[in-house]
């Protein structure tokens, strides 16, 4: 199975920083690259996919980039409401698989 | 805006089945991969299979396979998941997801959306 890994697992970031996660996979996934965020209790939402593609309805703020097995997410200006967990995950090749998470935590 | 629903918390005792249920809103169920997706309390999201309606085709994570079934009744527009042989550590929150849309053989992938709301599967004796 292709392995998903982000860092940080965890931050802490101000209103209006500039945050960036990043996502590697253990072997080429193309563009077949999503990333999802999850709030508490909440199911995940699905934020980017084909790696910069926004969904509908998502902020502009963020966005996504990267090829091969490297990604990135990036919001530009951290908001309050952008705390929770987010997700990358492949759609390369079976099983489908998410990267481990990485918290957001808004000072 | 198409819409999933499911069906309500379960308790189980180790060794029995579940079955869960995910209703989808509005006439473009056959279109769209259904997939699962559990999260074990405080981990992360784990796959767990998926199927394309209409053509039946599954697929399942090979940690999964011989204990889970996916099947989706086009006629109410709901797919189900079934886990057998269940386990303490099965306890989680279970969610559909619609992925990847279908036209003829081929399938468009852009990540799931929408979700169903969860539904939490305990496992305890």
């Amino acid at each position: 199975a292709i392995q998903m890994t982000q860092s940080p697992s965890s931050l802490s970031a101000s209103v209006g920083d500039r945050v960036t996660i990043t996502c590697r996979a253990s072997q080429v996934i193309r563009n077949d690259l999503a990333w999802y965020q999850q709030k508490t209790g909440k199911a995940p939402k699905l934020l980017i996919y084909a790696v910069s593609t926004l969904q509908s309805g998502v902020p502009s703020r963020f966005s996504g980039s990267g090829s091969g097995t490297d990604f990135t997410l990036t919001i530009s200006s951290l908001q309050p409401e952008d705390f929770g967990t987010y997700y990358c995950q492949q759609e390369y090749d079976y099983p489908w698989t998410f990267g481990q998470g990485t918290k957001v935590e808004v000072k | 805006q198409v819409q999933l629903v499911q069906s309500g918390a379960e308790v189980k005792k180790p060794g029995s089945s579940v079955q869960v249920s995910c209703k989808a809103s509005g006439n473009t169920f056959r279109n769209y991969v259904i997939n699962w997706v559990r999260q074990a309390p405080g981990q992360g999201l784990e796959w767990m299979g998926e199927i394309v309606p209409g053509v039946g085709t599954r697929n399942y994570a090979p940690k999964f396979q011989g204990r889970v079934t996916i099947t989706a009744d086009e006629s109410t527009n709901t797919a189900y998941m079934g886990l057998s042989s269940l386990r303490s550590d099965d306890t989680a929150v279970y969610y559909c997801a619609r992925g990847g849309s279908i036209r003829g053989l081929l399938i468009t992938r852009r990540g799931f959306d929408p979700w169903g709301q969860g539904t939490l599967v305990t496992v305890s004796s």
